[in-house]
């Protein structure tokens, strides 16, 4: 079974509607990520979470929000679609114990659609 | 945390050493050198870190030059499964670790047969 999960993994909406990724781990770690993905570039970091307390944007949280349910739940929200918005988003985890390696573990990514 | 600069993209037969470059003159004394790849889609897989030693492991090898401005990702017997985008990441771990990635554009590794 995998660490991280992440649902849907297909997402097909349209501009206006409310828009839930949710994101699990079993992996224990403290540390949570959520990442877009535009076609050809890189990573860039959405919104991030250092505990069920603790949570801070990234470098493009503008349109986003997210919510820490529990430890190994990480819910990331378009409260208002939009088309580029469309992108392949991924959940990430860390162990912030591990302190001299914090290796991330990336879900395999949701593919969001907005029309 | 400090700014790479990676090729767009490489070429390398399989069974080949892969070597892959990175810069990153602008690196701290207390920023490490990561590596993830990414093949076609998937979520990014850790391959292996440093901070001024070479380091080595079932994956790849990791050579960091001594001033620590640049560094060099070796995947010693490419594979077509190795075909995949290499990001080269520079950030702080220990106390002060934020944990956040900020990913470049990466490395395109083209193995081919």
């Amino acid at each position: 079974d995998a660490d991280v999960t992440q649902t849907p993994r297909n997402r097909i909406t349209k501009t206006g509607k409310r828009i839930m990724l949710e994101c699990s781990q079993t992996k224990g770690h403290d540390r949570m990520y959520w990442y877009r993905q535009d076609p050809g570039l890189g990573l860039r970091l959405i919104y991030y979470s250092f505990d069920v307390k603790d949570i801070n944007k990234g470098e493009i949280s503008d349109g986003y929000s997210v919510s820490r349910q529990a430890q190994a739940k990480f819910s990331l929200s378009l409260e208002s679609a939009i088309p580029n918005q469309t992108a392949l988003y991924f959940c990430a985890t860390s162990d912030s114990r591990d302190r001299w390696n914090s290796e991330q573990f990336f879900g395999p990514g949701t593919r969001l659609t907005v029309l | 945390d400090a700014k790479t600069t990676q090729p767009p993209s490489m070429d390398c037969a399989e069974g080949r050493a892969a070597n892959l470059p990175c810069n990153h003159s602008t690196i701290s004394g207390n920023e490490y050198v990561y590596w993830y790849r990414q093949i076609h889609s998937q979520g990014p897989q850790y391959i292996i870190h440093g901070l001024k030693n070479n380091e080595t492991n079932e994956m790849a090898s990791l050579i960091i030059t001594e001033d620590r401005k640049s560094s060099t990702l070796i995947l010693p017997h490419a594979t077509l499964r190795d075909t995949a985008v290499y990001y080269c990441i520079v950030r702080v771990v220990g106390s002060g670790n934020t944990g956040k990635l900020i990913f470049g554009q990466g490395t395109t590794l083209q193995v081919k047969p």
